[in-house]
């Protein structure tokens, strides 16, 4: 089974609206942490937001949340005031306590901003 | 403060060549991690390195190897090149961060294409 589920390949967004990029997790982990990266076309993976299992309340940076239901196992990134610039590869991975401190990676949502 | 730096940025090889890709950590960070982001085949863990010792390894053969020097830069060969080796080669680097459980850091990547 995948560890991380990323169901959008690809979304289009208009400039300075909302989006939500979706994100499901499998795990029998009681810790674990989910992140969120961007990767524009340069290829480098830029950090975004982090959340532990054990959080209670949703985490935010800036334009940046996550929408954290640990019951249903989801962990959606939302980006409010879309820009030009978000336009990138967005990945979701998880770190397992019990897994070595890899990464998981989910297989990437593609996001295009229309102007 | 620098981020991870790689080097180098882009490389060619032929077949039964061996590679090395060089990286540098965020200055007080003792992790190292190398990730392989294959066409197709989405990002995947390959190696960790702490305090000069690999801690963990992804499911990739022998001819994947590395190391983590003193100053905890780290060196990932890999040797007798396949075709199928021609990836983007992500490092990335984590240290001690109560708040974002050792968040992974990542550099601008080398492209290693095997011809």
């Amino acid at each position: 089974a995948q560890k991380i589920t990323q169901t959008q390949p690809g979304m289009f967004v208009q400039e300075k609206e909302a989006v939500t990029l979706d994100c499901t997790y499998d795990t029998s982990d009681q810790s674990y942490g989910l992140f969120w990266y961007k990767q524009p076309s340069s290829g480098e993976m830029i950090f975004l937001i982090y959340q532990g299992s054990y959080d209670e309340q949703n985490a935010t940076e800036g334009r940046y949340s996550l929408n954290f239901q640990k019951a249903r196992k989801s962990a959606n990134l939302v980006i409010s005031a879309s820009q030009l610039g978000d336009s990138a590869m967005y990945f979701c991975a998880m770190r397992e306590r019990n897994a070595g401190n890899m990464l998981t990676f989910g297989g990437g949502t593609r996001l295009m901003v229309k102007p | 403060e620098a981020g991870v730096t790689q080097s180098p940025t882009h490389l060619i090889k032929t077949r039964g060549q061996q590679a090395t890709l060089r990286c540098s950590p965020i200055s007080g960070h003792t992790s190292v991690y190398w990730y392989q982001q294959a066409l197709g085949l989405g990002l995947q863990f390959l190696l960790w390195y702490d305090e000069g010792e690999e801690r963990n390894r992804g499911n990739f053969p022998p001819r994947f190897s590395g190391r983590q020097f003193p100053n905890y830069s780290s060196e990932l060969n890999v040797n007798a090149l396949e075709l199928e080796d021609s990836a983007l080669y992500l490092c990335a680097s984590s240290g001690a961060d109560l708040v974002k459980e050792e968040t992974q850091y990542f550099g601008p990547g080398t492209r290693l294409l095997v011809l």
